[in-house]
């Protein structure tokens, strides 16, 4: 089956540590991105990246980074100089011909404590 | 940047009626809008989209317009089903021809009951 994975679901982490979320596709894509989603609002973009070793930050990239070493991977860490880390984190993937027609893997939710 | 405002937030209508949810855009680069339909714990899955240069598409019951002049599309679902509750989200963006970021609306509860 070709899709996007996410590991872990659920994701607990005391305050001051970082943590790395795991995103993983097999459609070949070459575009994949990383969302932001808080109760009640709509998802805001974090860091993309086109191609590999390369990465463009989003609206709210302030405590965050990421890497690209390979196409099929793009894992997302959170760092403790992030203020609100809690929060449900999508990511998506998409071909660079059609860029907009995103599609979105499970989703991790990070909780901060 | 980009701005979507998406209305109403919640929506509640009764199973085989229609539900039409609204969205304005602020920027005229815009030219790809889609739809999203997100299930609880799960991420948003693309449901339908439209570019540009056409004014409606449809697939099955759903529709989506698109008024370029006024900046506002819209998702029309029709005879809904009690599957069809979930969270609606709209989206934005200018087509760039590389990796393009969509502005998202803050999503609409949609609830269908018996």
């Amino acid at each position: 089956d070709g899709g996007i994975t996410q590991s872990p679901k659920y994701l607990f982490r005391k305050e001051g540590q970082n943590v790395t979320l795991s995103c993983e596709q097999n459609l070949n894509h070459d575009a994949m991105y990383w969302y932001r989603q808080d109760p009640g609002q709509g998802l805001r973009l974090i860091y993309y990246s086109q191609i590999v070793n390369d990465f463009q930050k989003g609206d709210i990239a302030e405590g965050y980074s990421v890497s690209r070493e390979k196409k099929e991977s793009f894992p997302l860490t959170v760092t403790s100089a992030q203020k609100n880390p809690t929060a449900f984190y999508l990511c998506a993937s998409s071909t660079l011909g059609l860029a907009d027609e995103q599609y979105f893997g499970p989703g991790t939710r990070l909780t901060v404590t | 940047g980009e701005n979507v405002e998406q209305h109403p937030s919640t929506l509640s209508v009764q199973e085989g009626d229609s539900a039409v949810i609204k969205c304005t855009y602020s920027d005229s680069a815009s030219n790809y809008f889609p739809w999203y339909k997100q299930e609880l714990g799960k991420g948003p899955q693309l449901i339908i989209d439209i570019r540009s240069n056409v004014g409606e598409k449809k697939d099955q019951r759903i529709a989506v317009t698109l008024n370029k002049t006024a900046k506002h599309f819209s998702l029309h679902i029709t005879e809904t089903q009690p599957e069809d509750s979930a969270v609606y989200f709209c989206a934005a963006s200018p087509y760039t021809g590389t990796a393009s970021k969509l502005t998202f609306g803050t999503g609409t509860r949609l609830q269908v009951t018996l």
